[in-house]
């Protein structure tokens, strides 16, 4: 069965950096195309960025270019998100989600890793 | 990249059928037929409910439907159960190729 276990969310001072993993099994990971969704408490979802099967292209939303980076290691299943010069209201819980076979849709996400960033 | 617009609450009596929009623009919802709608119980990851539109995944009742409008996107719950009492998002892609999710909508079931 799909399973998405993230890890490395924390409490981070504003202005440091923070490095999320999702490790994924169950499988072919090298064949999907994986995001990162965020959740800030009490809030919506707010998608966060996309990178496709191979690397090859990444998106991100506004809210997070050019601070935030999302890479792949397809020999070990994993995603990563490292996030640098973090704000406040980066404060959520960050889930991997497995992009569907259309690249339209998210049809499975870990369960998330909280991320706090206070001083 | 402005959320989607849903209502905040909607709810209704077991076995009615209640529908959330979900409203952006032509460079999203009204641009493409790649909307997707996600159930979320408290405490919990979200589910893929509904994508490009109007399909459901396998294992998804066939009580929710989803479609669409110009730039509005609808899912409807028919014969609601308690069980639907949840938070609802959609979500679209955008011509940015980038993804938008919608502001979230509380489902009530009274």
């Amino acid at each position: 069965q799909v399973q998405l276990v993230e890890s490395g969310g924390g409490v981070v001072q504003p202005g440091r950096s923070l490095g999320l993993s999702c490790a994924a099994s169950g499988f072919t990971f090298s064949h999907y195309g994986m995001h990162w969704v965020r959740q800030a408490p009490g809030k919506g979802l707010e998608w966060v960025a996309i990178i496709w099967y191979d690397g090859s292209n990444k998106y991100y939303a506004d809210s997070v270019k050019g601070r935030f980076t999302i890479s792949r290691d397809n020999s070990k299943n994993t995603l990563y998100l490292q996030m640098n010069s973090l704000r406040a209201e980066d404060t959520a819980i960050y889930y991997c989600a497995r992009a569907d076979a259309g690249n339209t849709a998210f049809d499975y996400w870990g369960q998330g890793t909280l991320v706090t960033v206070s001083s | 990249q402005s959320a989607l617009t849903q209502p905040a609450s909607v709810s209704g009596s077991p076995g009615q059928s209640i529908t959330i929009s979900c409203t952006g623009t032509s460079s999203d919802v009204g641009g493409y037929n790649y909307v997707s709608w996600y159930q979320q119980h408290p405490g919990k990851a979200p589910k893929l409910m509904i994508y490009d539109v109007s399909n459901r995944p396998s294992g998804v009742s066939n009580r929710f439907s989803g479609s669409k409008s110009g730039n509005t996107a609808s899912l409807t719950i028919s014969g609601l159960q308690a069980a639907d009492e949840a938070d609802y998002h959609c979500n679209s892609y955008t011509s940015s190729s980038t993804f938008v999710f919608g502001t979230g909508t509380k489902v009530t079931v009274l």
